[in-house]
């Protein structure tokens, strides 16, 4: 199946840094990449879909100022928290579509990348 | 509203078979997703659904029943591996997953 990168897979900063986490996919062209952030024993929380060469649309109570994503190109999107706080500590995970033929437009998942803000 | 509905947790024996029930309600629909995963990782994709009836692939099978909004994963011959937590997703009209909790799954010797 495809293959989907996500980096750093783990990270811990200090409040008011920002972190970059990046999402590749290794084997095929994403024009559609959904960044998702999961806390401990819950499911996953869609914050917003990233779409090549536009600006990504994000889901109701998610800042956009707060998470920037950028989709640059057919292979990578990523995302930016900034003036990071001990709050946003979460699992961020990205995914991203494969083309709708075959996989039925089945969706693979980045390896994920756990925050944690001091 | 959507919404997806499956059981919080269950429990099985190593060897046995278990049934994992998920309900469904969207605007639209494209089709039923299954997902495992272990915990501190990344969900894994384990199969999909669109039209009525049973899909089987290896030890897990996927049934669909669209007018009923239902769907179950079924695990045959358990292993202590597959202790995870499994992840209904249905894709509603605009294709965007609604995801359910997620079912924890424990196996026991």
């Amino acid at each position: 199946g495809a293959v989907v990168s996500q980096h750093p897979s783990r990270v811990i900063c200090k409040s008011g840094t920002s972190v970059k986490i990046e999402c590749r996919s290794l084997d095929f062209q994403a024009t559609t990449m959904f960044w998702y952030r999961q806390f401990p024993k819950q499911s996953l929380m869609l914050m917003a879909t990233s779409n090549e060469g536009s600006k990504a649309t994000y889901e109701q109570g998610v800042e956009k100022d707060k998470f920037l994503i950028n989709h640059a190109s057919l292979t990578l999107s990523t995302l930016t928290v900034t003036s990071a706080h001990p709050e946003d500590s979460s699992f961020y995970i990205c995914s991203a579509r494969a083309p709708l033929t075959g996989d039925a437009g089945e969706l693979f998942f980045g390896e994920g990348s756990r925050l944690t803000v001091l | 509203g959507q919404n997806i509905d499956q059981p919080t947790e269950m429990t099985a024996t190593e060897g046995a078979i278990v049934q994992i029930n998920c309900t469904y309600q969207t605007s639209g629909f494209n089709g039923l997703f299954w997902y495992q995963q272990h915990a501190g990782e990344a969900p894994t994709f384990l199969s999909y659904n669109v039209l009525d009836g049973l899909e089987e692939k290896g030890r897990f099978s996927s049934f669909l029943s669209r007018s009923k909004g239902y769907s179950y994963l079924l695990l045959k011959e358990l292993q202590m591996k597959d202790s995870a937590s499994y992840l209904c997703a249905a894709m509603d009209s605009n294709y965007q997953l609604i995801w359910g909790a997620g079912t924890k799954l424990i196996i026991k010797p």
